[in-house]
């Protein structure tokens, strides 16, 4: 099983608002990732977590706010978002949480966003 | 820097026709290598994957890829297409000095009319 699930599916919110998107998987992964996609553009890297650390920021304007709460979950908070943040995001997991090499990445389906 | 470039951006066949869409990757050190596809309103899936051995690779679906280490390509073929092949296909790179982070081609755009 591959499975990465997201919530919610769709997602309307105003630039005041505060919001969260949340990702599982339960393969016993140790690394997640969470991924910006414009339409018709390849996804973007925002943040990686190992071992439930935070490893990698791609310079992410702090308007999002990564969490791992455990080895399964992974969040996104979002706040005071900008209209051209409107995108798909994505959240992976992959089974490394060290290097990555040698890794394979599986993608959920994805929360369509859009600001208001 | 790595980076990775997908030649084709809007490819049209027709069923049956064959396939090739060109990958290629810039980075001197060893690399893993991902096909992912995307249909309309689905997320990514994997369709084949190269990280060392047989250069050849067998995917889902009847897609190939093949490692040619001295082109710097990893080129995804089907020799007969279908219209539920029609979808954005993703070569992405994984160097192996570049810890957890997957570099994407820009993606190509198949296609297929029935």
């Amino acid at each position: 099983d591959t499975e990465v699930t997201q919530t919610p599916k769709h997602l309307v919110m105003g630039m005041t608002n505060k919001k969260s998107l949340k990702c599982e998987q339960h393969m016993g992964h140790r690394a997640m990732y969470w991924y910006k996609q414009k339409a018709k553009k390849p996804p973007e890297l925002m943040f990686v977590y190992s071992y439930e650390k935070l490893s990698i920021n791609e310079s992410v304007p702090s308007r999002f706010s990564p969490e791992c709460p455990n080895s399964s979950l992974l969040n996104l908070h979002l706040h005071a978002l900008q209209p051209e943040d409107s995108a798909l995001y994505l959240c992976a997991s992959s089974q490394d949480g060290t290097s990555g090499w040698g890794d394979t990445q599986y993608f959920g389906p994805g929360t369509r966003l859009t600001v208001l | 820097a790595q980076s990775v470039s997908q030649h084709n951006h809007h490819v049209i066949l027709s069923e049956a026709a064959s396939l090739e869409l060109g990958c290629n990757y810039s980075y001197g050190g060893t690399v893993n290598l991902f096909w992912y596809v995307q249909y309309p309103g689905q997320h990514l899936q994997l369709l084949l994957k190269y990280f060392s051995g047989d250069p050849l690779v067998k995917g889902i679906k009847g897609f190939e890829a093949e490692f040619i280490k001295s082109k710097f390509s990893f080129n995804l073929r089907k020799p007969s297409v279908q219209w539920s092949d029609t979808a954005e296909y993703f070569c992405a790179v994984n160097g192996s000095g570049n810890t957890g982070k997957l570099i994407f081609g820009q993606g190509t755009t198949l296609q297929v009319k029935p």
